[in-house]
């Protein structure tokens, strides 16, 4: 079993459609979650940290379950622009390497 | 300014050769980091140098393949004896903060085609 696991779609949305994705994570030792994005043939760029409490970045919210070990990416009136991989991130405590999901690609057609 | 490069972009070596793939990081970033990224999967960890020191080589799948910075700034990735199954992008990033954290920046990655 992969250690984070995510669909990897594609999802086709209209644009100014409202988009989740989740994420699970296996390891319960893990500290620190990120949603990176990668466009296609580009390199993966950090979109956001992932709070316990929840964070918002304008048209991005991201969501943290740590009971259930599961992370969450919304994306509201979503644009042509928004088309890309989402990449699910972990990190466990101390000096150890990022963890990587497959991603889940989005398509947003106009 | 400049970001993090590699060389070359695009590799096709046939199976059996050796090859090597260079990255340049972001100019004072003391930690850089390889990672491989097969086809319709996201990247996985290969190796990570503070400076020059390799602090952590779990993730390199073989003893085929070999990292070193011994500058402590230009990287090289080596892989000897390619296979077919080492095909992949194999991408670098680097940060300016110690520790394998969270704000890397990528290069543009080498695509590697072992035929």
């Amino acid at each position: 079993r992969k250690e984070v696991e995510q669909d990897p779609g594609p999802f086709n949305v209209p644009e100014g459609a409202t988009v989740a994705f989740n994420c699970t994570y296996s390891n319960s030792a893990s500290q620190s979650f990120f949603w990176y994005r990668q466009d296609c043939r580009k390199e993966p760029k950090l979109l956001m940290s992932v709070y316990s409490s929840g964070n918002e970045d304008g048209r991005f919210t991201a969501q943290l379950n740590r009971a259930s070990q599961y992370i969450s990416l919304l994306i509201r009136d979503s644009k042509l622009s928004d088309s890309a991989t989402y990449l699910c991130v972990v990190k466990y405590s101390g000096n150890t390497p990022l963890v990587f999901g497959k991603g889940t690609r989005l398509s947003v057609i106009a | 300014g400049a970001g993090v490069s590699q060389s070359p972009r695009y590799k096709v070596a046939k199976r059996g050769q050796d090859v090597a793939l260079r990255c340049d990081p972001i100019s004072g970033h003391v930690s850089l980091f390889w990672y491989q990224q097969a086809l319709g999967q996201g990247p996985e960890f290969l190796t990570y140098f503070q400076n020059e020191a390799q602090l952590d080589k779990s993730g390199l799948p073989s003893d085929r393949f070999f990292a070193e910075r011994p500058e402590g700034s230009v990287s090289t990735l080596k892989i000897q004896r390619t296979q077919q199954e080492d095909s992949a992008v194999y991408l670098c990033a680097s940060s300016s903060i110690p520790g394998q954290g969270e704000t890397q920046y990528f290069g543009p990655g080498t695509r590697l085609l072992v035929l």
